[in-house]
Parts: C-alpha cells; sequence; structure tokens
C-alpha cells in the first residue's frame, strides 16, 4: 500500500502567519490523466473531517483562499496563509490514485 | 445540502457482529463511489472500504478483508457495512463518505468492541 509522511506532525501557528505542511508520498500520485489523485482534510475539534483540496490543488467549495494546496508525483504542500483561530485542528492528506486509499498520519495545527 | 447519517453502532463483544448503516440525502445517491473511513480513539483516519456506484467493485483495507462486507441499496440511497468477527481493535468512529475521492463525511458512528 501506499505510504503518505506528512510534516511537522505538530504546528503551533501565530494568528496572521502563514504555515505549511507536508505530504509525501511512496509511490507518484500523478495519473496519466494529468490529475493528481491527493486530497487535503481537516478535522475540527469535535467535528467530522471537511474536505480543503482535491485533485492535489483543487479549494473545495466554501474553502477560504487563504487554503492552497500544490505539488505533483510524490511531494505535495498544503499552505495557510494568514492563519486565523477557526483553522485548529488536525490536517490529513489522502491519496485516491490506488484503489485502497491511505491517510497520512496527520498534522495538528493549533495556536501560540 | 449534502447530508449522510450513520446508525447502527453500539457495544459489541469481542467476535460479535454488527451492520452500520448509512442514510444519504441530497444529491444523487445512485452515480457516486461510496467509502467507509473509521478513526480509532485518539487516533488518525483509517480508510476501510469503498465500492462503486453499481456494486461491481469493492475494496478493503487488508486487516478487515474477510470479515467486513460493504453494500448500498440505490433505491433506498443506503450504504451498510457488515462486520463480522469483530476484534477490540475495530473499536472506533466509523464515518460513511460520499466518493471515491474529493470525501465528503457524515457525522460518525461509534463502534466499541469489548466484552
Amino acid at each position: 500500500d501506499i505510504v503518505l509522511t506528512q510534516s511537522p506532525l505538530s504546528l503551533p501557528v501565530t494568528p496572521g502567519e502563514s504555515a505549511s505542511i507536508s505530504c509525501k508520498s511512496s509511490q507518484s500520485l500523478l495519473h496519466t490523466n494529468g490529475y493528481n489523485y491527493f486530497d487535503w482534510y481537516l478535522q475540527k475539534p469535535g467535528q467530522s473531517p471537511q474536505l480543503l483540496i482535491y485533485l492535489g490543488s483543487n479549494r473545495a467549495s466554501g474553502v477560504p483562499d487563504r487554503f492552497s494546496g500544490s505539488g505533483s508525483g510524490t511531494d505535495f504542500t498544503l499552505k495557510i496563509s494568514r492563519v486565523e483561530a477557526e483553522d485548529v485542528g488536525v490536517y490529513y492528506c489522502m491519496q485516491a490514485l490506488h484503489s485502497r486509499k491511505t491517510f497520512g498520519q496527520g498534522t495538528k495545527v493549533d495556536i501560540k | 445540502e449534502v447530508k449522510l447519517v450513520e446508525s447502527g453502532g453500539g457495544l459489541v463483544q469481542p467476535g460479535g457482529s454488527l451492520r452500520l448503516s448509512c442514510s444519504a440525502s441530497g444529491f444523487n445517491f445512485g452515480i457516486y463511489w461510496m467509502s467507509w473511513v473509521r478513526q480509532a480513539p485518539g487516533k488518525g483516519l483509517e480508510w476501510v472500504a469503498n465500492m462503486n456506484q453499481y456494486g461491481t467493485e469493492k475494496n478493503y483495507v487488508d486487516s478487515v478483508k474477510g470479515r467486513f462486507t460493504i453494500s448500498r441499496d440505490n433505491a433506498k440511497k443506503s450504504l451498510y457495512l457488515d462486520m463480522n468477527s469483530l476484534r477490540d481493535e475495530d473499536t472506533a468512529v466509523y464515518y460513511c463518505a460520499r466518493g471515491e475521492w474529493e470525501l465528503v463525511w457524515g457525522q460518525g458512528a461509534v463502534v466499541t468492541v469489548s466484552s
């Protein structure tokens, strides 16, 4: 199975500053159709996960534009510019290229 | 509005069985892949199983293969997860999700396996 490795696993942030989370895949997630089958999710405290980014770089409906996804192949990054208090929670990456999907370990983001 | 409501969770003894259901509304259920994802207490997300719109393709994580069965009834807009030979390590919140990727999640059902 594909292994996704996130870093860092814990990320204290200052409101108004930017933050980045990395996710590295053990295999390329780039399909022959040109799309990276890779999502980012945020699980806020006490809530179900919610979709942030799909196909590597597409923001889901209603997601603020301070969230952006980039990368291709095996290396992906989620950037949060101008972090707000409501952005705290655990961020997960997920690969969807192969039939058995897998998640990263999660990155816990909290306010300094 | 997309809505997914899981039911059927509860306390079961090791070796027992349980059936989870997921009732969908707010979208055309019959054209989407559907998935189950679980989260053990204090742990991260673990993908469990998914199936295509027609029920002809089903995929499982190795740890549940042969014990869990995913199924659906498009007429009833419902997804199911039949869980047999349950183990302590199956204790988790089980989420139903729309899609194969770009997942939209339900609120979850708690399954506790304990004697």
